[in-house]
């Protein structure tokens, strides 16, 4: 049983198009999260959401918009797809640990080429 | 500004040999430390953790390091094993921020030498 599944797991799509990525997460945690990992290989948080409630938004275009249906989903909806969003996107999890940092578990990652 | 910096891409090691990887940070108020794994195609896994409040963390082959005067954490395997061949990112957090946030190192491709 996938703890953390992410859908697609790769996504091809042309620059303009609206796209989205689906994550679900099994494990009972309240704090689900979007990460982009670029060419570079960063990997950095974009968003995070506990219980339904966005608490974490980094500086990123208002073209994503995360929703989170209830706290087991959390998708990423992208608009107006540009080149440079091309990148692996990763879906994560944790406990809410009551303010305190938890142990995140992540998804395999959807590959996202934009064209 | 990245605030946690893995400053070797790559690293080669001996099959039974011991191997270390290193992670430096800048922000003093991070005080509590992750090291992930990540195999080609797949999303990171956990593999340990360490407090500020220790200096060292032991799980089986792995342990890990903190520095705190230095900003300074090292994961050590020992022994080195093929299975082990992957990426390892480092990832800090300040656990009271109440905002679940971690910062992570670009990451190091670790190669065991059969």
């Amino acid at each position: 049983d996938t703890a953390v599944s992410q859908t697609p797991k790769y996504l091809v799509t042309q620059m303009g198009n609206d796209k989205s990525i689906k994550c679900e997460q099994n494990l009972g945690h309240d704090t689900m999260y979007w990460y982009k990992q670029d060419s570079k290989k960063f990997l950095k948080i974009m968003f995070s959401y506990n219980n339904k409630e966005l608490i974490i938004n980094e500086t990123v275009p208002n073209r994503f918009s995360p929703k989170s249906p209830d706290k087991a989903h959390l998708n990423l909806h992208i608009n107006s797809l540009e080149l440079g969003d091309s990148a692996v996107y990763f879906c994560a999890s944790s406990h809410n640990g009551g303010g305190k940092a938890e142990t995140q578990y992540f998804g395999p990652g959807t590959r996202l080429l934009v064209l | 500004d990245q605030q946690v910096k893995q400053n070797s891409p790559s690293l080669s090691v001996q099959e039974g040999r011991i191997s270390i990887l290193n992670c430096d940070y800048t922000n003093s108020m991070f005080d509590y430390f992750l090291w992930y794994k990540k195999y080609p195609a797949e999303g990171p896994t956990f593999l340990i953790s360490i407090s500020s409040i220790k200096d060292k963390n032991e799980d089986g082959r792995f342990t890990v390091f903190l520095n705190k005067s230095a900003k300074h954490l090292s994961l050590h395997i020992v022994p080195s094993q093929p299975g082990d061949s992957a990426v390892y990112f480092c990832a800090a957090s300040a656990a009271n921020s109440g905002t679940y946030k971690y910062i992570f190192g670009t990451g190091t491709r670790l190669k065991v030498l059969a």
